[in-house]
């Protein structure tokens, strides 16, 4: 089985930098997404890592350590429209179906 | 480009109705699925496909959901009959595969009411 774990509920305020986590325990790992989702619409890609590392692209970075089984999602220089539920998502080897975490809404106040 | 699309939108019916959702996946892509979200469960896989075959439908709650894809351009979602836990959005996706990294790209959704 697996376990993906994040935090339900975050805040943050307009230009600071939040790191949102992510545990995972699963045997056969082979990837791990981040989406985002804004509320009533669908989840949007936001990054992808396989393997060990820090993958930066803009404001967001995403960060994975393989044998801790955690990965953190870095937003930087927050704006009001980074509000959402922010979707942590594992596949294993040998399928192509994610698994997502439950998700954690972060509300970003002026 | 054209996204995922996913009709209707919104569906309100009542128990003991047949439901129908369908998505058109983004062309090119082999892999579509379907999910299910809920306040209660978050995001749930409930099948997905391959070049038009299913490969794993260990989501598919019970006998009353099926899903079909008939051609690489088409696949349906079907609950007969609906019950009101069914309410829920529907998501479908589609990816180029786990060879091209397995980006999952997210239709609209289908926004189910059951009463």
């Amino acid at each position: 089985g697996q376990n993906i774990d994040q935090p339900t509920e975050m805040t943050a305020t307009e230009g600071a930098i939040v790191q949102i986590n992510c545990t995972y325990q699963t045997s056969g790992f082979n990837g791990l997404f981040w989406y985002q989702q804004h509320a009533g619409e669908a989840p949007t890609f936001l990054s992808y890592n396989v393997l060990d590392g820090l993958e930066e692209k803009g404001r967001f970075s995403s960060f994975l350590s393989r044998s801790k089984g955690y990965s953190y999602l870095l937003l930087k220089e927050l704006q009001m429209k980074d509000s959402a539920s922010y979707l942590c998502a594992v596949r294993k080897v040998n399928t192509d179906k994610l698994i997502f975490g439950t998700g954690t809404r972060l509300q970003v106040f002026p | 480009d054209a996204g995922v699309i996913q009709s209707p939108r919104h569906e309100v019916t009542e128990m003991g109705q047949e439901v129908t959702l369908r998505c058109k996946p983004i062309s090119g892509h082999d892999y579509l699925f379907w999910y299910r979200q809920t306040m209660m469960r978050g995001l749930e896989l409930l099948i997905y496909f391959n070049n038009n075959v299913p490969i794993d439908d260990s989501g598919m709650p019970e006998d009353r959901f099926s899903a079909k894809m008939p051609n690489a351009s088409f696949s349906t979602l079907k609950i007969q009959p609906s019950e009101p836990r069914d309410s829920a959005v529907y998501f479908c996706a589609s990816s180029l595969g786990p060879g091209a990294g397995g980006t999952q790209y997210f239709g609209p959704g289908t926004r189910l009411t059951v009463l």
